[in-house]
């Protein structure tokens, strides 16, 4: 989507932290999501994060949002061969629009 | 599974040819969206229905494709006289409502030989 943007490749070792960075230009999308989606699979949520809030931790994700930067940041941590698959960002107010994806290797 | 089902997995149909999917969203989810996806992108939003009611179609959805709902519950995406562009997988959503979390389905891939 034009809208979301994220860069396309991250590899990383396995057990270090990942961070997946997305900026969005809809400064009135109401929720921000970041999905996983494996090989022939469909998109798998992982969280999200209402835009009043600044910061979400789930397990080992953590969600930052910088509402004035309209940047949002999805960090894996520990990560793990499991959590190889591509990350998506979205962002929503009426309808849901989604970045191209990060491919995410994990090295072990 | 109570998750979002959708039906065929995989067509393999020639140009020309007609197709229909079929997707089946959670249960007490009114909402129900239409995606497609190609390689090395991100979904890209086709249509969306409140109940029965198709509210918003993307300027991606050509005359050639129509969609349906027509209980409120399961919906049906038809590509008429496929082209070879039309080769993608379609994914269907759900959601409790407006702007909420979309649950996905596994999506069905079509090739158009």
């Amino acid at each position: 989507g034009e809208d979301v943007e994220q860069s396309l490749f991250l590899s990383v070792r396995e057990g270090d932290s990942s961070v997946i960075n997305c900026t969005y230009t809809d400064s009135s999308s109401t929720y921000l999501y970041w999905y996983k989606q494996e090989p022939g699979a469909g998109l798998q949520l992982l969280t999200y994060i209402f835009s009043n809030m600044d910061m979400k931790q789930d397990q080992r994700l953590t969600v930052l949002l910088n509402k004035k930067d309209k940047h949002l940041s999805l960090r894996i941590a520990d990560t793990q061969t499991g959590d190889s698959a591509i990350y998506f960002c979205a962002e929503s107010k009426n309808d849901m629009r989604f970045g191209a994806g990060t491919r995410l290797t994990v090295k072990p | 599974d109570t998750g979002v089902s959708q039906d065929p997995r995989h067509k393999i149909t020639k140009r020309g040819q007609n197709v229909t999917f079929r997707c089946d969203p959670i249960s007490e989810h009114n909402r129900l969206y239409w995606y497609r996806q190609t390689l090395g992108q991100g979904p890209e939003f086709l249509t969306y229905f409140q109940n029965e009611a198709q509210l918003e179609k993307s300027r991606l959805l050509s005359d050639r494709f129509s969609a349906e709902r027509p209980k409120g519950s399961f919906s049906t995406l038809e590509i008429q006289r496929t082209e070879q562009g039309d080769s993608a997988m379609y994914l269907c959503a759900s959601s409790l409502a407006r702007g909420r979390e979309q649950f996905f389905g596994p999506g069905t891939r079509l090739t158009v030989l």
